[in-house]
Formats: structure tokens, sequence, C-alpha cells
């Protein structure tokens, strides 16, 4: 098993630029999580879904936006990328219920020009 | 709204000797714990986790964890440490609004010398 991939694994856009961010998870996972990672501040959640058609705002949904169209697939999208959105993001995935851990992807380092 | 805080943002140990990465949380209801640890440019890994029950929690790589609620503690020890215990960790406490969600501490580098 793969486990959690992701797609591009670097990424240099201007500002102003669009791209969307893949991600794949082969486990049978309901769940899945979209990730920033910046120095200092840990890991802040972006999106979620909790099942293939829906999505919800994590803590930082500003400037992003997502969709699951299928359960094995989440997809980040950013409209207009600016330089604050420069970061690494990970994307996760757990099965259901409340005490199951999350199996993250290996990242995709994002630089907004 | 839960957090975690990871007061430390390093910890320097020698080889062989105990270390401990220090957390504590604030959440309302139950608290489930969790660490994970992330080498660099990787994701990260699932190390252990506290749901109920034994305030010791062994997990992955000889990793254990003592979950404190008078305290509200959940810190990361190992007896003896390992060159490649070096890496970034975190704390995290899942939130209880539902959807599994996990709310991350800043993280701890633990730096393990010889």
């Amino acid at each position: 098993n793969a486990g959690v991939t992701q797609t591009p694994k670097f990424r240099v856009l201007k500002t102003g630029q669009s791209m969307t961010l893949l991600c794949a998870q082969d486990m049978n996972h309901e769940y899945m999580y979209w990730y920033r990672q910046d120095p200092g501040m840990g890991l802040r959640l972006i999106h979620y879904s909790v099942g293939e058609g829906t999505t919800a705002k994590g803590e930082v949904p500003d400037g992003y936006n997502v969709s699951r169209l299928k359960k094995q697939n989440f997809l980040l999208g950013l409209e207009s990328a600016a330089p604050s959105q420069t970061s690494v993001y990970f994307c996760a995935s757990s099965y259901s219920g409340q005490y199951n851990e999350q199996f993250f992807g290996p990242g995709t380092r994002l630089t907004v020009l | 709204a839960q957090s975690v805080a990871q007061p430390e943002d390093q910890v320097n140990v020698a080889e062989g000797n105990p270390l401990t990465v220090k957390c504590t949380y604030s959440v309302s209801g139950n608290p489930y714990l969790f660490w994970y640890v992330q080498y660099p440019n990787r994701g990260l890994q699932f190390l252990l986790k506290y749901i109920t029950g034994d305030n010791l929690v062994k997990g992955s790589y000889g990793f254990e964890a003592e979950f404190n609620k008078s305290q509200t503690s959940f810190h990361l020890k190992k007896p003896s440490a390992l060159v490649s215990d070096s890496a970034l960790y975190f704390c995290a406490v899942r939130d209880p609004g539902g959807g599994n969600k996990l709310t991350f501490g800043t993280g701890t580098q633990l730096k393990v010398e010889l």
C-alpha cells in the first residue's frame, strides 16, 4: 500500500496564479484533512472532509477551496495565490471514529513569489 | 477551544540518557491525546495515543508517554535516547467538536548527541 500520497512535491507560483494540490489515499479512510505547516506554528487545519462529497472549514480556510469527489482523493485549490500562502502543505486521512490516528502524506512545499 | 502547549522549542540530550518532551493540554471533556514525530522533509508519523485507562502509554520505537490528569500533561519519554531519535515531535489533542480533528502544539526539536 502506498498510504497517503501528495502531488506535486514542490511548486513555485507567482502571486495571483492558481493551482491544485492532489491528495490520494489507498486505505479506504472516510476522513481526510489538509494542513499547513509554518515555522514555529505547528500544523494548522485548513479544511477537512468526513466523507465523499462533504467538506468543512478548519482553522485557517481563507484563500483555499477543497473538493472530495471520490472517497480516495482530496483536492486543495488556491484560486489566487498570495505570498502568505508560502508553506508546507500536508494531507492526512483516518478512519471514522473518535479514537483513530491520522496518517500523513509526505508534504508539498509551495513557494509564492 | 482546545489547545496544546509544548514549552520547549528544543531539547538536547546525550545518547543513552533518558529523554522527556513536555506537553500540556486544555480541552473540554475527556482528553484524547496523541504524539507524532516528523523527520526532516517527511510527513508526520504516529507514535502513540492516550484514550483512556492506564496513564502510561507505550508506543513505537521504545517511546512512552505519561498522562497526568491533575497537571493536564502528556509528556513523551524514552529511557535511553538514540541519535536516530533526533527529529521534530508534535503533541496533539482531539477536537471534541467531531470529525476526528486534531489541534497540534508548535513542536519540539529533539537533538540527541553522541
